[in-house]
């Protein structure tokens, strides 16, 4: 199984700040990792597919890097409907998931 | 416009068998490529990817569960069944249908998710 962490599992930021948020893979995806959102009883959405794809629809302000075994996600100029719980997924095999990271004002 | 719908007990007692019934529409699953599919997550914890089932009737397990679990298809129905033997209060959960983003991966272990069902929150106790 290949394992997903994600760093920090809480980060508190304010509207305008600009934030990442890293996951890490315990081997090697090359590209192959999603950024999702999730927001308070609903379900996720996705954002960011093969590390650095922009999902249609999604904000420009959104954006993902990386390769290997570390990815990041970040949100610039962060806007109050952005604060919500992420999560990566990786699909080189059996997806799998990060713990998630809660983002609070 | 893909949507999908969970349906199901809301309430199972342990050591029963769940039954979860995805509903979809905008798609169909005799269509080459695609695939619908069972996520889960613990009230307050982390998703859980379950079960795929593709158009050629082809299944994928979590390995972890693999001996507890069948994905089945009803193309004419458009609807996708889980079934989860032997539940536990662990397995207490939202559990999600979701669809599988076409052409999205290398093999077809892989898939990352374009469209959730809203959900539905099931109990294990007694």
């Amino acid at each position: 199984d290949i394992q997903m962490t994600q760093s920090p599992s809480t980060l508190s930021a304010s509207v305008g700040d600009r934030v990442s948020i890293t996951c890490r893979a315990s081997q090697n995806i090359r590209n192959w990792l999603a950024w999702y959102q999730q927001k308070p009883d609903k379900a996720p959405k996705v954002l960011i597919y093969k590390a650095s794809s922009l999902e249609s629809g999604v904000s420009s302000r959104f954006s993902g890097s990386g390769s290997g075994t570390e990815f990041t996600l970040t949100i610039s100029s962060l806007q109050p409907d952005d604060f919500a719980t992420y999560y990566c997924q990786q699909y080189l095999s059996y997806p799998s998931f990060g713990q998630g990271t809660k983002l609070e004002i | 416009q893909i949507t999908l719908k969970e349906s199901g007990p809301t309430l199972v007692k342990p050591t029963q068998t769940l039954t979860l019934t995805c509903t979809f529409s905008g798609f169909s699953l005799s269509s080459t490529q695609v695939g619908v599919g069972w996520i889960r997550q613990p009230p307050g914890k982390a998703l859980e990817w379950l079960a795929l089932i593709y158009w050629d009737d082809y299944k994928r397990y979590s390995p972890s569960l693999q001996s507890r679990l069948t994905i089945t298809k009803d193309t004419s129905k458009n609807q996708v069944v889980l079934t989860m033997t032997n539940i536990d209060p662990v397995d207490t959960a939202i559990y999600y249908c979701v669809h599988r983003r076409n052409e999205c991966c290398n093999t077809w272990d892989a898939a990352y998710f374009d469209y959730w069902g809203q959900g539905t929150l099931v109990t294990v106790s007694s």
